[in-house]
C-alpha cells in the first residue's frame, strides 16, 4: 500500500518570500506520479505541479517547483515569490494509476502581508 | 466543457435519511473517482469506474454506501440510511483513460448530517 506524509500541519511566509513545503512517501512501484494540489477556501482542488518518477529533472511551473529525490522518497514543494491568493490547504499526492490518489494529510499554507 | 459538474454543493439531513450525491464527469472521460474529505482522514478514495463498470470499492467504508453509474455522463453516490459521521465533503473526480496523468476535481458536495 502507498502511503503519503506531511509533517507540517500548517505553515506561515511572508508576502514576497520563499517557503518549502514538505512531504514523503512509501511504496514499492518503481513507475508513478507524484502530484502537488491546492485547496483554497472554495474547495476547489487544484493541480499545481506534478512529476513523473521516471524523470530525474524536477518539474517546474512558474514560481512552483519541486525537489524530487526517489531514494528518498521524497517530495517537497517550493513557493518563491509569495503572493496572497497563495493561501489555501496544500495536498501531496501520489498516483500509480489514472485517478487513483493517494493523499497526504495536507499543509495548511498562510501567506502574511 | 464545464469541467466535473457534482451537486448539490451543500446538503443537510437527519439522521436517517437517505442522502443522494450526484456527478458528472467530464464529456470523453473514461474513469470516475468518488472522494471524501473528512478532517480526521483527509481525502479518501471510496470508488471508481472504468467505462461505467465499478473497478474497485474497497474503499466504500460501509454497505450504507451505494454507487452507481448508469451513463457515461452521470454517477451517484448514495447514503442509506445516514449517520453523523457521514458528515464530509464528497468529491468526484474524472480521468481521460488508463494514461492519464491528470485527473479533474469536482467542487464537492458538503453533507453535513444532524
Amino acid at each position: 500500500a502507498q502511503t503519503v506524509t506531511q509533517s507540517q500541519p500548517e505553515m506561515s511566509v511572508q508576502e514576497a518570500e520563499t517557503v518549502t513545503l514538505s512531504c514523503t512517501y512509501d511504496t514499492s512501484e518503481s513507475n508513478y506520479y507524484l502530484f502537488w494540489y491546492k485547496q483554497p477556501p472554495s474547495r476547489q482542488m487544484i493541480l499545481v505541479i506534478r512529476q513523473e518518477a521516471y524523470k530525474q529533472q524536477n518539474a517546474t511551473e512558474n514560481r512552483f517547483s519541486v525537489n524530487f529525490q526517489k531514494a528518498a522518497k521524497s517530495f517537497s514543494l517550493k513557493i518563491s515569490d509569495s503572493q496572497l491568493g497563495d493561501t489555501a490547504m496544500y495536498f501531496c499526492a501520489f498516483m500509480k494509476h489514472a485517478g487513483q490518489f493517494y493523499f497526504g494529510t495536507g499543509t495548511s499554507l498562510t501567506v502574511i502581508p | 466543457d464545464a469541467g466535473v459538474i457534482q451537486s448539490p454543493r451543500h446538503e443537510v439531513t437527519e439522521m436517517g435519511q437517505e442522502v443522494t450525491l450526484r456527478c458528472k464527469p467530464i464529456s470523453g472521460h473514461d474513469y470516475l473517482f468518488w472522494y471524501r474529505q473528512t478532517m480526521m482522514r483527509g481525502l479518501e478514495l471510496l470508488i471508481y469506474f472504468n467505462n461505467n463498470v465499478p473497478i474497485d470499492d474497497s474503499g466504500m467504508p460501509e454497505d450504507r454506501f451505494s454507487a452507481k453509474m448508469p451513463n457515461a455522463s452521470f454517477s451517484t453516490l448514495k447514503i442509506q440510511p445516514s449517520e453523523p459521521r457521514d458528515s464530509a465533503v464528497y468529491f468526484c473526480a474524472s480521468s481521460e483513460h488508463t494514461g492519464s496523468t491528470e485527473a479533474f476535481f469536482g467542487q464537492g458536495t458538503r453533507l453535513t448530517v444532524v
